[in-house]
């Protein structure tokens, strides 16, 4: 059974800062990987999606990187700014579903 | 439409009462999945259509909730028996093709808040 973990669960950093978001999953047979935003009450917007295939996707301020075979990926986010603030969520999709994490929460203080 | 449309938007019901939730999804989109989300967790998967037809249904949680497609768009979301437990933000997502395609982007509406009191 497919379980991704997010850590650290929440994070504050002064605007300016460069800063990386975590996530894990138990089992490497994954299509793809995406990370997604969620504001408070909103619905999600995907980020960056990354093909099982892949290394690295950019957008931006946004590297999202993909280690398979150790079940890691992680979220740079560049020169942070105070509209950064979100909850982050990376989701797998393996045979059948899509799996996501419980979000970590980002704070960037002006 | 140019987005995923989910209504109502908020539904306040009574204990034991039935509820129906319904997702419009970008037109083409061939996927379509639901989740749940309760405060402070992330999206819980629930199902998850290809076409008509549910390509796998072992997230919901009981025989209380069932999910259709009859014409492989618009879904809806059926819950029998409401309970507190049930309170919740309904989402949904679709994407141009499956699990199975590398390049699935997923497409989420704004939700479904559902309170049962």
């Amino acid at each position: 059974k497919q379980e991704v973990t997010q850590i650290p669960a929440a994070l504050s950093v002064p605007e300016g800062e460069n800063l990386v978001l975590n996530c894990s999953f138990t089992d490497s047979a994954i299509y793809n990987l995406q990370w997604f935003r969620q504001d408070p009450g909103k619905g999600l917007t995907s980020l960056l999606l990354i093909q099982s295939s892949q290394r690295e996707q950019t957008s931006g301020r946004l590297n999202a990187s993909l280690d398979k075979s150790s079940g890691r990926s992680t979220l740079y986010i560049a020169a942070s700014q105070p509209g950064d603030s979100a909850t982050y969520l990376c989701a797998v999709s393996s045979v059948g579903k899509i799996i996501f994490g419980k979000g970590t929460r980002l704070h960037i203080l002006p | 439409g140019a987005g995923v449309s989910q209504t109502p938007s908020n539904k306040v019901t009574e204990k034991g009462k039935y509820v129906e939730l319904r997702c419009d999804p970008i037109s083409g989109h061939t996927a379509l999945y639901w989740y749940r989300q309760s405060l402070g967790q992330g999206p819980e998967f629930l199902i998850y259509f290809q076409g008509t037809g549910a390509a796998d249904d072992s997230g919901l949680p009981n025989d209380r909730f069932f999910a259709v497609r009859p014409e492989g768009s618009v879904s809806t979301l059926k819950i029998q028996r409401t309970e507190r437990g049930d309170s919740a933000v309904y989402l949904c997502a679709s994407s141009l093709r499956g699990t199975v395609s590398g390049a699935n982007v997923l497409t989420f509406g704004a939700g479904s808040r559902l309170t049962v009191l």
